[in-house]
C-alpha cells in the first residue's frame, strides 16, 4: 500500500477515444501532481494542484485535461491523443509548499498505449 | 543544459559491491535532495531525503550532498540483487514555493546487481 492509488494500471486507447485516469491519495496531503515518464527521459511534470487549485500547467497540450475535485482525488482526462503520448503516467502527492517536508509520494502509474 | 544531469547507465555490478550513483545540477536554489528507487513497471518510491549539504545514512544506503559543487551521491554498500532497479535523483527549491513540491528529476540510472 503506497498511499497513492492509480487506476487503471494499463490502458490501451485509440486516437479518437476519450478516457480518464484516476488518482487517489490517503496521506492527508494537499498537493497533487501528474507526471509523464517516457523511455530514456526524465520525469516530466505536467500539472500541479495545491489545495485543489491548479498552480502549474507545464505547457501541456489541451488534449490532456486535469481535474481535482478535492485534495484526495485527481483525474487526467484524455481525448484525441497521439501515439507519442504513450508513456507511464504517474500521480504523486506531497504536503503543500509552505511546509518543510517536500517529499513526493508516487502511485504505481498507468501504462498508456495509444494506437 | 539540463537542470539535473544523471548518467543513465546501465550500470552492472557483482553482488556485494559498493555502488556509487551521482547527479549534478545547475540551479543553486535547490535545497531538498531526494533519491527514488523505481522497480520495473512500478512507480518511484522515496529512498533517501536530505536537506541542504551533508551526509545521511540509512542501513546500507548513504546520501551525500555537496552544494558547493552542486553534486549529490547515493552509495549502496554490500549491494544485493534486490537492489536492481532504476535510481532517480530529484531536487526541489526553497520552502514556500506556491507550486508545492515541484521536483526536478534526473533521467535515472539503471542498476543491475548480479548474483
Amino acid at each position: 500500500e503506497t498511499g497513492v492509488t492509480q487506476t487503471p494500471r494499463h490502458l490501451v486507447m485509440g486516437m479518437t477515444n476519450k478516457k480518464s485516469l484516476k488518482c487517489e491519495q490517503h496521506l492527508g496531503h494537499n498537493a497533487m501532481y501528474w507526471y509523464k515518464q517516457s523511455a530514456k527521459k526524465p520525469l516530466e511534470l505536467m500539472f500541479v494542484y495545491n489545495f485543489k487549485e491548479q498552480t502549474e500547467n507545464n505547457s501541456v497540450p489541451s488534449r490532456f485535461s486535469p481535474e481535482c475535485p478535492n485534495s484526495s482525488h485527481l483525474f487526467l482526462h484524455l481525448h484525441t491523443l497521439q501515439p507519442e503520448d504513450s508513456a507511464l503516467y504517474l500521480c504523486a502527492s506531497s504536503q503543500d509548499g509552505t511546509t518543510e517536508n517536500t517529499e513526493a509520494f508516487f502511485g504505481q502509474g498507468t501504462r498508456l498505449t495509444v494506437v | 543544459q539540463k537542470e539535473v544531469e544523471q548518467d543513465p547507465g546501465p550500470l552492472s555490478v557483482p553482488e556485494g559491491a559498493i555502488v556509487s550513483l551521482n547527479c549534478t545540477y545547475s540551479n543553486s536554489a535547490f535545497q531538498y535532495f531526494m533519491w527514488y528507487r523505481q522497480y520495473s513497471r512500478k512507480g518511484p518510491e522515496l529512498l533517501m531525503y536530505t536537506y541542504s549539504s551533508g551526509n545521511k545514512e540509512d542501513g546500507r544506503f548513504t546520501a551525500q550532498v555537496d552544494k558547493s559543487s552542486k553534486y549529490i551521491s547515493l552509495f549502496i554498500r554490500d549491494s544485493q540483487p534486490s537492489d536492481s532497479a532504476t535510481y532517480l535523483c530529484a531536487m526541489s527549491g526553497v520552502r514556500g514555493e506556491t507550486s508545492g513540491s515541484r521536483l526536478t528529476f534526473g533521467e535515472g540510472t539503471q542498476l543491475t546487481v548480479n548474483p
